[in-house]
């Protein structure tokens, strides 16, 4: 069965706080993304890998902080720096990262800092 | 950057209808893409159209590509109320290697 996963479904922090969300694909995708989603908007790219051991910042890189040490794995860690963590985290990849085709999603972390 | 923009921001139908919903873009694209996004879910890739191409089918769905006007339009036909949920347009720049979203349109299926 493959597919993307991303745990926890849900997460709670304290601000102030790092946190590391997981994201596994066994897809043999190349690529890997995370964006960041607010109620009501769009997705937009927070960071992506198009190979092992490279990644390149997106849009809205602040504050967050990724590693690509394997293939099959890209967490992203969202640190006290970001000034407005809480959102819904969506991971991605796609078979090759240069100009991409469809993008394979997971089912989403919502993270609430309070 | 936002290179998709989504037309119109909500749409409410009822069921068995047909419902439209547009996207344009800015810069010039490889590909254009759609996805779907039920409440609180990851998307799911619904189709993909290419520069060369001018429409596309699948199912009950047909997109349209027009290059020259850099929009394209997604149309499902005879609505179910599986169908509601956020679409959203993908696009990549010519030389990027990366897809920008646009912020959706969030379809409602009245029974």
């Amino acid at each position: 069965d493959g597919g993307i996963t991303q745990s926890p479904k849900y997460l709670f922090r304290k601000e102030g706080q790092n946190v590391t969300l997981s994201c596994e694909q066994n897809l043999n995708h190349d690529a890997m993304y995370w964006y960041r989603q607010d109620p009501g908007q769009g997705l937009r790219l927070i960071y992506y890998s198009q190979i092992v051991n490279d990644f390149q910042k997106g849009d809205i890189a602040e504050g967050y902080s990724v590693s690509r040490e394997k293939k099959e794995s890209f967490p992203l860690t969202v640190t006290s720096a970001q000034k407005n963590p809480t959102a819904f985290y969506l991971c991605a990849s796609s078979i090759r990262g240069s100009r991409p085709d469809e993008q394979y999603f997971g089912p989403g972390t919502r993270l609430t800092v309070t | 950057s936002q290179q998709g923009e989504e037309d119109p921001q909500a749409l409410s139908i009822q069921e068995g209808e047909n419902a439209t919903m547009n996207c344009s873009y800015k810069t010039s694209i490889n590909n254009l893409q759609w996805y779907r996004q039920n409440s609180g879910r990851g998307l799911v890739h619904l189709i993909l159209i290419r520069s060369n191409e001018r429409e596309k089918h699948s199912g009950r769905l047909r997109v349209t590509l027009d290059t020259s006007k850099k929009s394209s339009s997604l149309l499902i036909t005879a609505s179910r109320a599986a169908d509601t949920a956020s679409y959203f347009c993908a696009t990549d720049a010519s030389s990027a290697s990366k897809i920008i979203f646009g912020s959706g349109t969030r379809l409602s299926i009245r029974p």
